[in-house]
């Protein structure tokens, strides 16, 4: 199993640019979903998926869109880039751990780094 | 407002220490309690996670205390090695999302 893979590695970006991080697995997780990390904030969540066809917002959703059309990918799409959005974006997916999607155990990607200039 | 709460923001210990990181919340709704360890460059890993109705487990030399009165839990990492090195980040979930400190960069001196 190739996990969690995200492509691409590293791209730099102009303001008002847009492009699409690409995030897929080959675990057949029903979870995924996308962090940005950045100096001193942690790992912040901006969307999520419980399953194919199925999104949500996590904590710092704006300017950033996704869709789950099968259950390998989850693409995050950043319409306007912004230079605010320079970060590094992890892509994650965890399976049920049991009945009612009891989401633990995540497996996060090697990360794109984002610069928008 | 962050959710989860981490100290210290780094931490140096001596090869052999006790390395401790803790992390405090408010939401009683959080159900899943994991510290994550990240390498330079590489996305983070799963070490070791809790749920509330236990107050402590152990794996290998990670261990972690729940409080679950205080709100806080914490890391402990025994016998640290210098390939402990790495930043740890503490999380909590209530249903669907996932919410993590701003980590712990840990250096273990040998």
């Amino acid at each position: 199993n190739a996990g969690v893979t995200q492509t691409p590695k590293f791209q730099v970006l102009k303001t008002g640019q847009s492009m699409t991080l690409q995030c897929a697995q080959d675990m057949n997780h029903e979870y995924m979903s996308w962090y940005r990390q950045d100096p001193g904030m942690g790992l912040r969540l901006i969307h999520y998926s419980v399953g194919a066809g199925i999104t949500d917002q996590g904590e710092v959703p704006n300017g950033y869109n996704v869709s789950r059309s099968t259950t390998e990918d989850f693409p995050l799409r950043l319409l306007s880039a912004a230079p605010s959005q320079t970060s590094v974006y992890f892509c994650a997916s965890s399976y049920s751990a049991g009945a009612g999607g009891a989401w633990e155990t995540q497996y996060f990607g090697p990360g794109t780094r984002l610069l928008v200039l | 407002q962050q959710q989860v709460k981490q100290s210290p923001q780094s931490l140096i210990v001596q090869k052999g220490g006790i390395s401790i990181i803790n992390c405090a919340y408010e939401n009683t709704a959080f159900d899943y309690f994991p510290w994550y360890q990240q390498f330079p460059g590489k996305g983070p890993a799963l070490l070791i996670a809790i749920r509330p109705d236990v107050s402590e487990k152990k794996e290998g030399r990670f261990t972690i205390s729940f409080n679950k009165s205080a709100k806080q839990f914490s890391l402990h990492i025994m016998d640290s090695q210098p390939g402990d090195s790495a930043t740890y980040f503490c999380a909590a979930k209530p249903g669907n999302q996932f919410y993590f400190g701003t980590g712990t960069s840990l250096t273990v001196i040998p």
